[in-house]
C-alpha cells in the first residue's frame, strides 16, 4: 500500500516569514495529492490539492509543488500569520494520510 | 445544509462495553469513511464505503465494524471496546467513489466524537 510521510515533524516560523512543509510518497501510480489543515479542536479541511498533470498550484498564500520522479510535494506559506497555526496533513493515493506536521507562527 | 454530522461528541466508555457511533451526511456524496486521530499518528483509516450496501477495511479495521445503512448514514460499532481504542474518531464524505485515487474524493469530516475506553 501507500506509504506517506511527512518533513519536519514541527516547524516554527516567525510572522511574515516563508514556511515549507514536504511530504514524500512511496506508489508511483499516484496521482491525487491533498493537503488539509487542521486547527486546534477543530475537523480537518482541504485547503490545496494537486493532480499529477500540474507541477504547481497556487492560492493567495499557498501554493503547492509536486515532483513526480522524486515522489515528493511541498505546501508552501508565504508571509505566515498566526491563524496559519495548526497540523498540516498530507495525503497520496486512496487517502492514506501522513502523520501530520505542527506549524507554530510566533508573532 | 449541515455537511457531515456525527454523534456522539464525547463518550466514555468501560473496558468490554459497546457502543455505536453515527455518522449522517446530506451532500449527496456516495462514499463515506471512518478515521481515528491519535496523538503522532496522524489520520488512520478504519474502514470505507464506496457505495450504499458496500463496505471495505482501511488500515486498522481490527475491533471495528460498521453499516452502511443507506447513502446518507454510516455507523461505526465497537463491539467489545478496549483502552487501545481510546481515540477521536472522525467520519467523512466524499463525492467521489471510495478506494480509487481521484480529485473527486476531496474528504469532507465531521467534527470528531471523542472516546475515552477506562
Amino acid at each position: 500500500g501507500e506509504n506517506v510521510e511527512q518533513h519536519p515533524s514541527t516547524l516554527s516560523v516567525q510572522e511574515g516569514d516563508s514556511a515549507v512543509i514536504k511530504c514524500t510518497y512511496s506508489d508511483s501510480a499516484s496521482n491525487y495529492f491533498p493537503w488539509y489543515k487542521q486547527e486546534l479542536g477543530k475537523r480537518p479541511q482541504l485547503i490545496i490539492d494537486i493532480r499529477s498533470n500540474v507541477g504547481e498550484k497556487k492560492d493567495q498564500r499557498i501554493a503547492v509543488t509536486l515532483n513526480k520522479t522524486a515522489k515528493h510535494f511541498s505546501l508552501h506559506i508565504t508571509e505566515t500569520q498566526p491563524e496559519d497555526s495548526a497540523v498540516y496533513f498530507c495525503a497520496a493515493g486512496k487517502l492514506t494520510f501522513g502523520k501530520g506536521i505542527t506549524l507554530s507562527v510566533r508573532p | 445544509n449541515a455537511g457531515v454530522t456525527q454523534t456522539p461528541k464525547f463518550q466514555v466508555l468501560k473496558t468490554g462495553q459497546s457502543m455505536t457511533l453515527q455518522c449522517a451526511q446530506d451532500m449527496n456524496h456516495n462514499s463515506m469513511y471512518w478515521y481515528r486521530q491519535d496523538p503522532g499518528m496522524g489520520l488512520r483509516l478504519i474502514y470505507y464505503s464506496a457505495s450504499e450496501g458496500t463496505t471495505d477495511k482501511g488500515e486498522v479495521p481490527n475491533g471495528y465494524n460498521v453499516s452502511r445503512l443507506n447513502k446518507r448514514e454510516f455507523s461505526l460499532r465497537l463491539e467489545s471496546a478496549a483502552p487501545s481504542q481510546t481515540s477521536v474518531y472522525f467520519c467523512a464524505s466524499s463525492e467521489g467513489l471510495a478506494g480509487r485515487d481521484s480529485g473527486a474524493n476531496v474528504l469532507t469530516f465531521g467534527a470528531g466524537s471523542r472516546l475515552t475506553v477506562l
